[in-house]
């Protein structure tokens, strides 16, 4: 059973860079899609990108200027770097696993517990 | 740009059926997943596809869809599903990760 956890700073100051770290056990990172969504508070999800097990990487829109997913399999680990942050980037940040199940589906199977982050000064 | 759209609010009394819906364009090309939503915890998908539902997950959540509307269908409602569910597809490029905006439903 895959499990994935969360890890970074709870603190961020407006124009730095957030940067978040993924461990993954229990499953290879040589296969699947691995993948950053953010919720902020009180709000929805929002899918951030993901980088696949080819090494492609694939980003919102909405955030692709800014952000960066890199998975490092020696050390079961997934990266995200989001860059210039304002407080509009204040969210609960997870890791999650997903997976093409058909020919276009595709589905986020596993996912961490979740890290609060807070933009502020 | 592409969007999916769901009903803010939804209630539904004890051991009854309830349907919640999503709309979006994009529902016309992609089948939709959903995940539920408890407070506290992370979202855990509750059935994918065509009725595909991960292991442990009751039969009481089925899904169909009809032009640009997805819709997720719980029968025998039970207390434990008082909870946000929120629609998934891909967007009008082919991004996989395209949610709607949640719907909270709550058990009377």
């Amino acid at each position: 059973q895959v499990q994935l956890q969360e890890s970074g700073p709870g603190l961020v100051k407006p124009s730095e860079t957030l940067s978040l770290t993924c461990s993954v056990s229990g499953a290879s990172m040589r296969s699947h899609y691995w993948s950053w969504i953010r919720q902020p508070p009180g709000k929805g999800l929002e899918w951030i990108g993901y980088f696949s097990y080819s090494g492609r990487t694939n980003y919102n829109p909405s955030l692709d200027s800014r952000v960066t997913i890199s998975v490092d399999t020696s050390k079961s680990q997934s990266s995200l770097r989001l860059r210039s942050v304002t407080a509009a980037d204040t969210a609960v940040y997870y890791c999650v696993r997903g997976l093409f199940y058909d020919s276009s589906g595709f589905l986020f199977d596993s996912w961490g517990q979740g890290t609060r982050v807070t933009v502020s000064s | 740009s592409s969007e999916l759209t769901q009903d803010p609010d939804v209630s539904v009394a004890l051991g009854q059926t309830v349907r919640i819906t999503c709309q979006g364009e994009t529902l016309r090309s992609y089948n939709a997943d959903w995940y539920q939503q408890k407070p506290g915890q992370a979202p855990a998908v509750v059935i994918y596809g065509e009725n595909q539902r991960p292991s442990g997950i009751s039969d009481r959540f089925s899904v169909s869809k009809s032009g640009n509307t997805a819709s997720l269908t719980i029968t025998g409602t039970q207390a434990e599903d008082e909870a946000d569910y929120y629609c998934k597809s891909r967007d009008a490029s082919g991004n996989v990760g395209l949610f709607g905006g949640g719907t909270r439903l709550t058990v009377l």
